[in-house]
């Protein structure tokens, strides 16, 4: 099916083990981007990606790590997972058309740091 | 330094009527500004949006208004139904090689009783 997809829905972790969040989309959007959603605080931007190999970090990016080696791929790690790091984890894409500009969700990954 | 400020918080609305729903941002440079509504366990999709050349654009019984000197835009929801009961994000936008990064707010959880 066409889309972006987010594996897994959900996650137990335990503090200070590696985690990789995966995000894969369909449609061959150049532009990909890592939210993560708390209460209070809304939408976050960590990293972004404009494509293949290039990649940039957003609001929140420490204690967090992206890489991109084809542009349907875009995951997420966390290095040694800290309390703080619970939260809803959405990937999102938008296609590179200036006139096309919507963003395009996943389903998110609720992760939580035991 | 939160670019895009939201308000209210929690908005609760009976059925039929209105709900509005305040975003303000700093940065003069964002050329769009979208509205995403998230619905309990989904990603975010988009509602509605406007660019900063028109006051107004109407969709259905959704319209954002927008006040570019006052740096203001608001969504409202003309009869608002148990159904539109979600979690609502503003955003504002700069286009950055040929795609654009969104910056969302805080995000408003508004519910509509029957």
């Amino acid at each position: 099916d066409a889309g972006i997809t987010q594996s897994p829905r959900y996650k137990i972790t335990e503090t200070g083990r590696q985690v990789t969040l995966m995000c894969h989309q369909t449609w061959s959007h150049s532009y990909m981007f890592w939210y993560r959603q708390d209460l209070g605080h809304g939408l976050r931007l960590i990293y972004y990606s404009a494509a293949a190999d290039i990649t940039d970090k957003g609001e929140v990016p420490d204690g967090y790590v992206v890489s991109r080696s084809k542009t349907e791929n875009f995951p997420l790690t966390l290095e040694s997972a800290t309390r703080s790091q619970t939260s809803v984890y959405f990937c999102a894409s938008t296609p590179p058309d200036r006139g096309r500009t919507e963003a395009f969700f996943g389903q998110g990954t609720r992760l939580t740091v035991v | 330094q939160q670019q895009v400020k939201q308000s209210p918080q929690s908005l609760i609305v009976q059925k039929g009527g209105i709900s509005i729903i305040n975003c303000a941002y700093e940065n003069t440079a964002f050329d769009y500004f979208p509205w995403y509504q998230q619905f309990p366990g989904k990603g975010p999709a988009l509602l509605i949006a406007i660019r900063p050349d028109v006051s107004e654009k109407k969709e259905g019984r959704f319209t954002i208004s927008f006040n570019k000197s006052a740096k203001q835009f608001s969504l409202h929801i003309m009869d608002s139904q148990p159904g539109d009961s979600a979690t609502y994000f503003c955003a504002a936008s700069l286009a950055s090689g040929g795609s654009y990064i969104p910056t969302f707010g805080r995000g408003t959880s508004l519910i509509v009783h029957p």
